[in-house]
């Protein structure tokens, strides 16, 4: 078993849609997690940052932490054409460098 | 635009060739991280810099050489590559202790290895 796992899609929504992406994790000690999106042939962009369970909302963009769970989600509200990309998952615990990812989940917004 | 600076944004070589990927930051960050992506992959971790000191390298070949000459600067040399180490190689950089974890990632060096 993966310590996490992302559905890698790829997922087909209409313009205008929210968009759920989600992930899930095995080890218990993940206190940092991250949403990055990554558009093809660049560099991960850091979309959203939370520290421990909660929500946070930044713009059209909503994340949410169940540590309970052991599951993250990230929320596209009216998605756009320009919303197309891969977005990864990554966390990590509170002693660590190492940031562990998601397979990532490529999205696709149709006009 | 990303704070963290890469160049070249890419590069082809030869297996004999020595070549150099750089990578700089202005955020004050402590940790800076080299990273290989291969096509719908996610990235891997290969070497972390924490204040200018090699605290991990994940198993990678000698033929890859990282540097940190200063807080700012991370370098990744580059020697006898092969075919397969062609790939999206990026860089990132991070705040240490605390409650900040967030890693900031550049643009990515695409390096082809003939």
């Amino acid at each position: 078993q993966k310590e996490v796992e992302q559905d890698p899609g790829p997922l087909s929504v209409p313009e205008g849609a929210i968009v759920s992406l989600n992930c899930t994790y095995s080890n218990s000690a993940f206190q940092y997690f991250m949403w990055y999106r990554q558009y093809s042939r660049k560099g991960p962009e850091l979309l959203m940052y939370t520290y421990s369970s909660g929500n946070k909302e930044d713009g059209r963009f909503t994340a949410q932490v169940d540590k309970s769970s052991k599951y993250i989600s990230l929320f596209i509200r009216d998605s756009q054409p320009s919303d197309s990309a891969t977005y990864l998952c990554a966390m990590r615990d509170g002693t660590a460098s190492k940031l562990t990812f998601g397979t990532g989940t490529r999205l696709q917004v149709t006009l | 635009d990303t704070e963290v600076t890469q160049t070249p944004k890419h590069l082809v070589m030869g297996m004999t060739n020595k070549k150099s990927l750089k990578c700089e930051q202005h955020m004050g960050h402590r940790a800076m991280y080299w990273y290989k992506q291969k096509a719908k992959k996610p990235p891997e971790l290969m070497f972390v810099y924490s204040y200018e000191k090699l605290s991990i390298n994940e198993s990678v070949p000698s033929r890859f050489s990282p540097e940190c000459p200063n807080s700012s600067l991370l370098n990744l040399h580059l020697h006898a590559l092969q075919p397969e180490d062609s790939a999206l190689y990026l860089c990132a950089s991070s705040h240490l202790g605390g409650n900040t974890g967030e890693l900031f990632f550049g643009e990515g060096s695409r390096l082809t290895v003939l």
